[in-house]
């Protein structure tokens, strides 16, 4: 069965430091996630994608954020300056479609992202 | 805006039968999801729900009421596997996805 994969699976990171956490969606899918759930919290959405542009992003990604799928394959979440606080497990999700439907988002392992 | 409540912690033995439950207020309805999350792991999908009524995929069971802004995840039989969170979700402008903050099951022999 298809999988979104995310690399690597556990980043350490210092505070100040750039980090980039990469994703494989499923192939056929066209919409692409980025959450985060901070241990012991809900998982809160950061931003949405598609067609090579975000349609949506949260009060969470700030210009600290950034995404982007730099080929056909690969999606791509980049914190330019870490804090304590981005100290999370961030999930990539990808969706054949949106809209009325039983369109489920297929997530991925997670990164676990420790900022020291 | 969003708003999705579920109880924190359920317990229940081997065998039983759950029903977890989540209410939900939202500004437009796209349908509920229900996933399913072991400690440490990515959620995967249980069930989506968009008509009232009971959904029923094996020993799981969705149930949604849009009148009342209820929803309902029933386990039947209930395996020491299924401990779990079970997260209730919703879908905002049909996109991204607003998640309750999951109910943790415990599941004893």
């Amino acid at each position: 069965e298809p999988e979104v994969t995310q690399t690597p699976s556990h980043q350490v990171t210092q505070m100040g430091q750039e980090v980039i956490l990469r994703c494989v969606p499923i192939s056929n899918h066209l919409y692409f996630y980025w959450y985060r759930q901070i241990l012991g919290q809900k998982v809160e959405f950061l931003v949405s994608f598609y067609n090579n542009e975000i349609s949506e992003k949260s009060e969470i990604f700030d210009d600290q954020f950034s995404v982007e799928r730099p080929d056909g394959s690969n999606f791509t979440l980049k914190i330019r300056s870490t804090k304590l606080e981005d100290s999370a497990m961030y999930f990539c999700a990808s969706s054949e479609q949106v809209g009325q439907g039983a369109y489920e988002q297929y997530f991925g392992p997670g990164t676990r992202l420790t900022v020291t | 805006g969003q708003n999705i409540d579920q109880p924190t912690e359920m317990t229940a033995t081997e065998g039983a039968i759950v029903q977890i439950n989540c209410t939900y207020q939202t500004s437009g309805f796209n349908g509920l999801f229900w996933y399913q999350q072991h400690a440490g792991e990515a959620p995967t999908f249980l069930s989506y729900n968009v008509l009232d009524g009971l959904e029923e995929k094996g020993r799981f069971s969705s149930f949604l009421s849009r009148s009342k802004g209820y929803s309902y995840l029933l386990l039947k039989e209930l395996q020491m596997k299924d401990s779990a969170s079970y997260l209730c979700a919703v879908p905002h402008n049909t996109d991204k996805l607003i998640f309750g903050t999951g109910t943790r099951l415990q599941v004893f022999p």
